[in-house]
């Protein structure tokens, strides 16, 4: 399996400011066909996940654009420019290079100063 | 409104078996690929497995082939986890998700996803 380390594995962020997430994959997610497998999802606080980015910087529809993604082969960061009250929650990467073999990060919890 | 709806929460023994479901409505339910992710209490997301319920191909994650079988009734728009007999260490949430299109084009992702099936499993 391909192994996804994130860092750090929390962040306490004052509202207003910026958030930055990084996350290593143990093999290059950039595809024969082009594309690099590796997106972000948000799961807030009792809920089920939600996608925030796709192939490293596409933001996903209604996602607000003060969400960034960055990175290329084995190196990814989000990047959350001005936090919001309502952006506390876990945030995962995950690779799907392999179809039989999607993995998630281990999880960023960010929560609110 | 295209959504993925699971069943109830479980309470299980060790040993027993089970088989809980997710029904998706307001899209083509043969057309999107359906996966299963498990959440330990606590804990993480693991991606456990997927099925194109178009022509039953499925896929398992290393981690759980074998542990757990995969399926889907496309007559009735719904995918199926089941194990045949559970052990205390798949007590876990469990959510179905639902590939994702963006700008009509598939994703190796997921965008709609059920609210979860709570699976317990305590003697």
């Amino acid at each position: 399996d391909i192994v996804m380390t994130q860092t750090p594995l929390s962040l306490s962020v004052t509202p207003g400011q910026p958030a930055s997430i990084s996350c290593k994959s143990s093999q290059s997610l950039l595809h024969s066909d082009g594309k690099t497998y590796l997106y972000w999802y948000l799961q807030k606080p009792g809920q089920s996940p939600q996608l925030l980015i796709y192939e490293v910087s596409n933001r996903f529809s209604g996602v607000p654009d003060r969400f960034s993604g960055s990175g290329s082969g084995t190196d990814f960061t989000l990047k959350i420019s001005r936090v919001e009250a309502e952006d506390v929650g876990v945030y995962y990467c995950m690779q799907s290079i392999q179809l039989q073999a999607w993995t998630f990060g281990q999880g960023t919890k960010v929560e609110i100063k | 409104e295209v959504q993925l709806v699971q069943s109830g929460a479980e309470v299980k023994k060790p040993g027993e078996s089970l088989k809980i479901s997710c029904k998706g409505s307001g899209y083509s339910f043969t057309s999107y690929w359906i996966g299963w992710v498990r959440q330990m209490p606590g804990k993480g997301l693991e991606w456990m497995g997927i099925i194109y319920p178009g022509d039953s191909d499925t896929r398992y994650s290393p981690s759980f082939q074998g542990q757990v079988t995969i399926s889907a009734d496309k007559s009735i728009s719904t995918a199926y986890l089941q194990w045949s007999s559970l052990k205390a260490s798949d007590t876990a949430m469990y959510y179905c998700a639902r590939q994702a299109i963006q700008v009509a084009a598939p994703l190796r992702a997921f965008d709609i996803w059920g609210q979860g099936t709570m699976v317990t499993v305590s003697s």
